[in-house]
């Protein structure tokens, strides 16, 4: 069976440093990948996806960027960290008939 | 471009009792539509999705949907409300491209008053 694991579970960070977020995806081959913030007590934004390695496309600008070195791997980064990117990061992956999986998320406060 | 409403940001309801929780979407061609749960500080897990055929659908933990064409809605239900259904619950649709987009309702958190 398919496993979607994230990591860190919780970071704490001060503003202006970097980040990086990671998630793999066992047990599948050649899935998409999405990246998602959750903002507190609010819904879901895509922030990016992936169709496959190295292809990274953005639903909207920001302090953050993505990257899919391996096929079953994406990570989420940051030079400089904002007060306002504080949330809990959310990894999904999909099966190529729109359903979505998700790990269990990464919370973030930027202080 | 899709949408997905839920009507009620948050819903309470008495253990034992029925749960209804309101999704509408809009869309011109007949979609896939989701329902997902939200457990404190967890990822969403998938309670049930609509692909094609029957318009009833069954999840897990005891939920269903049902999907009206007529009107655009796709209502989760549970018959009786269980503590641990306390949680927050989006409704998603499909919108077709080639990367498997989801569009996402803002929520329902669900309170379950023993």
């Amino acid at each position: 069976s398919q496993t979607i694991h994230q990591w860190p579970a919780t970071l704490v960070q001060p503003v202006g440093s970097p980040l990086s977020l990671e998630c793999t995806v066992e047990g599948t081959s050649n899935p998409n990948l999405y990246w998602y913030r959750q903002a507190a007590g609010r819904g879901l934004q895509l922030l990016f996806y992936s169709v496959g390695i190295g292809q990274i496309s953005s639903e909207v600008p920001q302090n953050l960027s993505a990257s899919r070195p391996q096929d079953r791997q994406f990570i989420l980064s940051s030079k400089k960290l904002l007060l306002s990117d504080s949330g809990f990061y959310l990894c999904a992956w999909s099966d190529r008939v729109w359903t979505q999986y998700f790990g269990p998320g990464t919370r973030l406060l930027v202080l | 471009a899709q949408s997905v409403t839920q009507l009620g940001s948050h819903v309470s309801v008495s253990e034992g009792a029925l749960v209804l929780l309101r999704c509408n979407y809009s869309s011109s061609v007949p979609p896939y539509l989701f329902w997902y749960v939200q457990y404190p500080n967890q990822g969403l897990q998938l309670l049930l999705k609509y692909t094609t055929g029957a318009t009833l659908v069954k999840g897990i933990n005891g939920f269903e949907a049902e999907f009206k064409k007529s009107e655009t809605s796709f209502h989760l239900t549970k018959p009786s409300a269980h503590m641990s259904d306390a949680a927050e619950y989006f409704c998603a649709v499909s919108e077709r491209t080639s990367y498997d987009k989801v569009i996402f309702g803002p929520g329902t958190s669900l309170s379950v008053i023993p």
